[in-house]
């Protein structure tokens, strides 16, 4: 079946640190790839997202990058700030559905 | 625009009672999709309108699970008989008329949280 799989949380960093979250996928055809987040109190905001192989998602510093060859869509940021603090979710869409498939989310937690 | 609301934010209730919720998408937006949320994991999806249209339905939409939306604008979740593994937070997003697929964006609403005892 189709599925998200992400790196467990949680990720604690120092402001300024680099930071990955790993996510990894399993489709058939050709998803649609997707990073919301959720921050304290607040509902999920689309962050970024990628619509085919080689695509770059980028949004607020933060990066993504559709690897059909390893099945992948990693999160990363060069510089992590205290308010980049927040629940973010790897997500997909089928090539045929408008429905949303997410992962179980990693926490960020950045330390000043 | 004022985004995705949803009401009430927060339900407590008896088991075997019935609850219902209400999302109120972006004016624009023709479709409607309402998530169900368990604390630790990423949302799931039940089910999804195209104006007044139930389109697309998941498993987890049980016989007691129903969904409106009848004049294409708000959309209202019912459970009926509620259990205890109903606890959740249920999520409601809208997106854009006559986006295709690949341009969809979902709005998401801040949840209504349902606590049965």
């Amino acid at each position: 079946g189709n599925s998200v799989t992400q790196m467990e949380g949680p990720v604690t960093l120092s402001e300024e640190a680099f930071l990955t979250i790993n996510c990894t996928y399993t489709a058939t055809g050709y998803p649609s790839l997707f990073w919301y987040v959720q921050y304290p109190g607040e509902g999920l905001q689309l962050l970024l997202k990628a619509t085919k192989a080689d695509d770059k998602g980028s949004n607020k510093g933060f990066e993504a990058t559709y690897r059909k060859e390893t099945t992948s869509f990693h999160l990363e940021k060069g510089s992590v700030q205290v308010s980049d603090s927040a629940v973010y979710f790897c997500a997909l869409r089928k090539d045929s559905s408008y429905k949303l498939i997410f992962g179980s989310g990693t926490r960020l937690l950045v330390r000043p | 625009d004022t985004g995705v609301s949803q009401n009430p934010r927060h339900k407590i209730t008896k088991r075997g009672q019935n609850v219902t919720f209400r999302c109120d998408p972006i004016s624009e937006h023709n479709r409607l999709y309402w998530y169900r949320q368990t604390l630790g994991q990423g949302p799931e999806f039940l089910t999804y309108f195209q104006n007044e249209a139930q389109l697309e339905k998941s498993r987890l939409l049980s016989d007691r699970f129903s969904a409106e939306r009848p004049k294409g604008s708000f959309s209202t979740l019912e459970i009926q008989r509620t259990e205890q593994g109903d606890s959740a937070m249920y999520l409601c997003a809208s997106s854009m008329t006559g986006a295709g697929l690949e341009t969809d964006t979902q709005y998401f609403g801040p949840g209504t949280r349902l606590t049965v005892l």
